[in-house]
């Protein structure tokens, strides 16, 4: 079975400091795929990045880093230079692949979410 | 153009009503899914299919039904609704893979139930 945990569930912080969401995940697979989605106020789910197990390099996307480590089965995101924009609830999610070619068992497994406020 | 869309937006009904949530994906993917976000924003999987066909049912009780008439749609029926079948439900749409891969998951805007 696959779990994902977010530990944290409301961080808040002033405009320009920079924030680390923490995700650690559970999985049997030794191929799996790691995400991170937003969900800003208005709800809609936004993917941010997808990552493979045999992919362990660090990735930055502008203000966006994500930091994975198999060791620790962790895939945690930090933010660089908050900005009230990045207001939102963000999701760690795990898929394991997919065990045929049927492909349709590729289940995403959400973590609780954090809740970040970015304020002024 | 939407690549998947839901319909409606909002849905505002009485227990003990029957309600569907209709979801088409315009992405020519061949697998579904439905997705339940409680009030407290965690999100499960609830059905998974693929051509049609039912893959993934996590243990969602009899009352949810979902129905694929073909597969660019794949509708949520649900009876006798209940309190706590208040939520938002995300619709999603990915394209069937290979052993060993991930299929990314596109998903809709979401479907806010709210049962008084």
């Amino acid at each position: 079975a696959q779990k994902v945990t977010q530990a944290q569930t409301e961080i808040s912080v002033v405009e320009k400091e920079d924030v680390t969401l923490d995700c650690v995940y559970e999985t049997r697979d030794t191929t799996y795929y790691l995400f991170w989605y937003k969900q800003p106020p208005s709800g809609e789910l936004v993917f941010l990045i997808r990552r493979n197990s045999f992919d362990e390099q660090n990735e930055i996307s502008g203000r966006y880093s994500w930091n994975f480590q198999k060791s620790t089965s962790s895939f945690n995101f930090t933010i660089t230079a908050s900005q009230v924009v990045d207001s939102a609830v963000y999701f760690c999610a795990l898929s394991e692949a997919n065990d045929s070619d049927y492909g349709a068992n590729s289940k995403l497994t959400f973590g609780k979410g954090i809740t970040l406020s970015v304020r002024p | 153009d939407t690549a998947v869309s839901q319909t409606p937006k909002y849905l505002v009904t009485q227990m003990g009503n029957d309600k569907s949530i209709k979801c088409e994906q315009n992405l020519g993917h061949d697998t579904m899914y439905w997705y339940k976000q409680d009030s407290k924003k965690f999100l499960k999987i609830m059905f998974s299919y693929n051509n049609k066909e039912l893959i993934i049912n996590e243990t969602v009780p009899n009352r949810f039904s979902p129905k694929s008439p073909d597969k660019a749609h794949l509708n949520l029926h649900i009876n006798s609704l209940e309190l706590g079948d208040s939520a938002v439900y995300f619709c999603a749409s990915s394209h069937k893979g290979l052993a060993g891969t991930y299929n990314e998951q596109f998903f809709g805007p979401g479907t806010r139930l709210t049962v008084l």
